[in-house]
């Protein structure tokens, strides 16, 4: 079993709909979680950063984090098509870990 | 553009060649990271530096492929004798390091895509 498990999708839902994306964990040492935005052949970039348990908000994003599950979710409001990417999350024991560990990836695409 | 640089951004080489990457990480980061990514799969770990130190490396880090960041700026990832399932995305991030009450952000390198024939 992976240490993070993410459904690769692809998921595609009409733009300006609420998108719900997931990832559930083993390991409960991890404290610090993470979601990456990649486009195609690029690189990732970090959207949203979570310790612990609890919800983070920043424009159209939502991270929430349920220790006690082990699992955590990324809803975006009002998609746009510029949000069609794979979503990353990714989680750490570690504030200054040498190594993340990601899950596979939801691929996300937005209809006009 | 002071992001994270990667050269070359694709490499096209035959089973059994040597071929060898780059990175040029954000000046002022301490930290260097090297990932691999397969095709429907996120980033696995290979290995990161401390400045010149290279502190860790992943079991998925055979002997046929080694780092270097030589003055504790740019890094070389070098893969011997190239084989057919060394093809992916090698992924360069850098960051500042560990400080007081803030997180230690990873930026992503565009990549450089590996295809062995």
């Amino acid at each position: 079993q992976k240490e993070v498990e993410q459904d690769p999708g692809p998921l595609s839902v009409p733009e300006g709909a609420i998108v719900s994306l997931n990832c559930t964990y083993s390991n409960s040492a991890f404290q610090y979680f993470m979601w990456y935005r990649q486009y195609s052949r690029k690189g990732p970039e970090l959207l949203m950063y979570t310790y612990s348990s609890g919800n983070k908000e920043d424009g159209r994003f939502t991270a929430q984090v349920d220790k006690s599950s082990k699992y955590i979710s990324l809803f975006i409001r009002d998609s746009q098509p510029s949000d069609s990417a794979t979503y990353l999350c990714a989680m750490s024991a570690y504030s200054s870990a040498s190594k993340i560990i990601f899950g596979s990836g939801t691929r996300l695409s937005i209809r006009p | 553009d002071t992001g994270v640089s990667q050269d070359p951004r694709h490499k096209i080489t035959k089973r059994g060649q040597n071929v060898t990457f780059r990175c040029d990480p954000i000046s002022e980061h301490n930290r260097l990271y090297w990932y691999r990514q397969t095709l429907g799969q996120g980033p696995e770990f290979l290995t990161y530096f401390q400045n010149e130190a290279q502190l860790e490396k992943s079991r998925l880090l055979s002997d046929r492929f080694s780092a270097e960041r030589p003055k504790g700026s740019f890094s070389t990832l070098e893969i011997q004798r190239t084989e057919q399932g060394d093809s992916a995305m090698y992924l360069c991030a850098s960051s500042l390091g560990p400080t007081s009450g803030s997180t230690d952000t990873q930026y992503f390198g565009p990549g450089t895509r590996l295809t062995v024939l």
